[in-house]
């Protein structure tokens, strides 16, 4: 079946803008994470939805922010851009929410380029 | 709060030849569970390996297996038959079976495979 499918893969935007990024979990699963990847910071987590309720919110201002449908696709909304939030997204969808004896599965990430 | 140490950013290794990778982590909790993910330049996490915390027999999946103590808190990842497609970013990663369910990383370490 097929795996964590996110939009779009790459994209550059300006300072000031914002951005909304897609993921499409396996089918099946019900809880989709986001994680930020920066060579400086490594990865971190960003949030954490299950049946379309937010769970968990990492350390990241309110200028991040997500949602969850009901067909469990998830989106991840970034407004005013910074410099420093050039890095690459990754969504994870697993069956069940959090640890819970879950396996998470990663999509191949979006590119954020912020110019 | 958990943390996830890779002591090595970079190894490398022949091919053929068996490696090892190394993980610690630090948690006050004992119902958990540890992977070993791949991140290759194509920058999709990939699961190589997962072990159950409260299962003391240690993972396997072909070529990959892993070394678990659970009182020295060590999480170390073997390759045997090192081969060109293993070279990556590999990254340790724990999560909790219950309470803040999100995955800490470690800092990756860097395999190279010497041809």
């Amino acid at each position: 079946k097929a795996g964590v499918t996110q939009t779009p893969r790459y994209l550059i935007k300006t300072r000031g803008q914002q951005v909304t990024l897609s993921c499409s979990p396996i089918s099946g699963h019900r809880s989709v994470s986001w994680y930020q990847q920066t060579p400086g910071q490594g990865l971190q987590f960003l949030f954490e939805y299950f049946s379309e309720t937010q769970r968990n919110k990492g350390n990241f201002p309110g200028r991040f922010s997500g949602r969850q449908f009901s067909n469990s696709r998830s989106e991840m909304n970034v407004s005013t851009l910074e410099l420093g939030d050039s890095a690459l997204y990754l969504c994870a969808s697993s069956l069940k929410a959090g640890g819970a004896g879950n396996t998470i599965y990663f999509g191949e990430g979006s590119w954020l380029t912020v110019v | 709060a958990q943390t996830v140490t890779q002591s090595q950013p970079e190894m490398s290794v022949q091919e053929a030849e068996t490696v090892t990778l190394s993980c610690t982590y630090d948690t006050s909790e004992s119902d958990y569970y540890l992977f070993w993910y791949k991140q290759p330049p194509s920058r999709q996490m990939i699961l190589v390996i997962r072990q159950e915390a409260y299962k003391q027999q240690n993972a396997t999946e072909n070529r990959f297996s892993v070394n678990f103590q659970k009182a020295a808190k060590s999480f170390s990842l073997k390759i045997s038959d090192s081969q060109l497609g293993d070279a990556a970013m590999y990254f340790c990663a724990y999560i909790s079976n219950f309470g803040n369910e999100k995955l800490t990383f470690g800092t990756g370490t860097r395999l190279t495979i010497i041809p």
